[in-house]
């Protein structure tokens, strides 16, 4: 069974601070996306990784895939209360053609204080 | 902004009754999902599809689940006879050939 753990599970923080969250498995994945959700909404998606060790950024986030593609992380520069969220990394393997369905992570829920 | 679209948002039903979760993906999507995500829990896949037919399913996915492309736009997931363990969002999700997951806003399941 292919699992994605993530980590820290909680995370509350003062605005302006930086901080990291990882997601990490055992498994390798053809790519790795991660999403944010709010209470009651469906997943958005912020990012998708495909290359081992590609580094994408989004304004203050900066997202960055494992060599061996078993792993990501996403780092928070700055964060604001804006950025207050369950986020969730979901590793896919490519099937043919589609990327065949998604193994989510339990996310981490951060709360950024004004 | 194309968007993934499900209705209803909200079901509530009596054990053992069907329902049918509806979803528009994104037009020139050829790739479709459902997705479960029990309260407090995480997403977990269902089943996905493509050219009329299911290319994937999870041990979920029993016989009491079936899904269905109606026409051009739509994609259905029915539950023949409800468990009060359905209970739980559901989430559509589309894609093109290679790219990335979208998901719906999600219709939050009631079984009573």
């Amino acid at each position: 069974t292919q699992l994605l753990e993530q980590s820290p599970q909680f995370l509350s923080i003062q605005e302006g601070e930086n901080l990291t969250v990882y997601c990490n498995s055992s498994s390798v994945f053809s790519s790795l996306q991660w999403y944010r959700q709010e209470p009651g909404e469906g997943p958005v998606l912020l990012v998708t990784v495909v290359t081992g060790g590609e580094v994408k950024k989004l304004k203050r986030l900066t997202f960055q895939f494992g060599d061996a593609r078993k792993d990501s992380s996403l780092h928070i520069t700055a964060a604001q209360p804006g950025d207050t969220g369950l986020y969730l990394c979901a590793g896919a393997r490519f099937r043919g053609g589609s990327q065949g369905n998604l193994i989510f992570g339990k996310g981490t829920k951060l709360s950024v204080k004004p | 902004e194309p968007e993934v679209t499900q209705t209803p948002s909200h079901q509530v039903t009596q054990m053992g009754q069907e329902v049918i979760l509806r979803c528009v993906p994104i037009s020139n999507h050829l790739y479709f999902y459902w997705y479960r995500q029990i309260l407090g829990q995480k997403v977990e896949f269902l089943v996905s599809f493509y050219n009329n037919e299911i290319s994937e399913k999870s041990e979920i996915f029993d016989d009491q689940f079936s899904v269905e492309r109606p026409d051009g736009s739509n994609f259905t997931l029915k539950i023949r006879s409800t468990k009060l363990e359905d209970s739980a969002m559901y989430f559509c999700a589309s894609t093109r050939w290679g790219g990335s997951q979208y998901f719906g806003p999600g219709t939050r399941l009631l079984v009573l």
